[in-house]
């Protein structure tokens, strides 16, 4: 089956801590997204991985893509509260050929003070 | 700049009843998308095209409609709503398959129907 798994689903944490979402996907592939949803908002894009060994940051954030392992990270560098959203990954599963991306379910941040 | 927009923004149907979400894009993008978003559930793919006059099924097809007649419109109907339709749906688009600079998402349609 393919399928796009991230865990936690839920994450609370406190302000100023580190934190890790994971994002595993179940067949090849060799681009990865991340995506941003504030409530009752649309998805914003973050960052678009695209080859293996691929890291990205921008601010407070870092994702990276493992391809061999088929996995993704976005590291959470000393939260605050501004980055309390729910995170999207999404990775094309078809090998490129099918022009369609595959979302987990999503990881719902907290950030309190 | 406009870049995906969709309409309505809110709709209440009665079980039955038929409506169209409309998708439209000011980017020239080939492909567009539609998806709908549920509690626990992440996006799931309905229909997708890639190209004026092309359409295919997603993941979850089963009750939508699609056309694409146009380059920059898509549309998303659906014929006899059923109160598991009650979703917020979302458009997309990009420049190329699966996006190599990611998709660019509508504002979203929640769609409650009774």
């Amino acid at each position: 089956e393919l399928k796009v798994e991230q865990n936690p689903l839920f994450l609370s944490m406190q302000e100023g801590k580190n934190y890790t979402i994971y994002c595993n996907y179940s067949t090849t592939s060799d681009r990865l997204y991340w995506y941003r949803q504030d409530p009752g908002k649309s998805l914003e894009s973050l960052f678009v991985l695209l080859s293996n060994g691929a890291v990205k940051q921008e601010g407070r954030l870092m994702a990276s893509l493992d391809t061999k392992a088929r996995l993704s990270t976005l590291h959470i560098t000393a939260a605050v509260h501004d980055l309390s959203a729910t995170y999207f990954c999404a990775v094309d599963l078809s090998g490129g050929s099918n022009y369609k991306l595959t979302f987990g379910k999503g990881t719902l941040l907290t950030v309190n003070p | 700049n406009a870049g995906v927009t969709q309409t309505p923004k809110f709709r209440v149907l009665k079980t039955g009843q038929s409506m169209t979400l409309l998708c439209a894009q000011d980017m020239n993008h080939e492909y567009m998308y539609w998806y709908r978003q549920d509690p626990g559930m992440g996006l799931r793919l309905i229909h997708y095209s890639v190209g004026e006059g092309t359409t295919a099924k997603g993941e979850v097809p089963d009750g939508y409609n699609v056309s694409r007649l146009k380059k920059q419109n898509f549309l998303l109907g659906l014929e006899s709503a059923a109160p598991s339709q009650t979703s917020v749906y979302f458009c997309a688009s990009s420049s190329t398959p699966t996006g190599g600079y990611g998709y660019t998402f509508g504002s979203g349609t929640r769609l409650t129907v009774v």
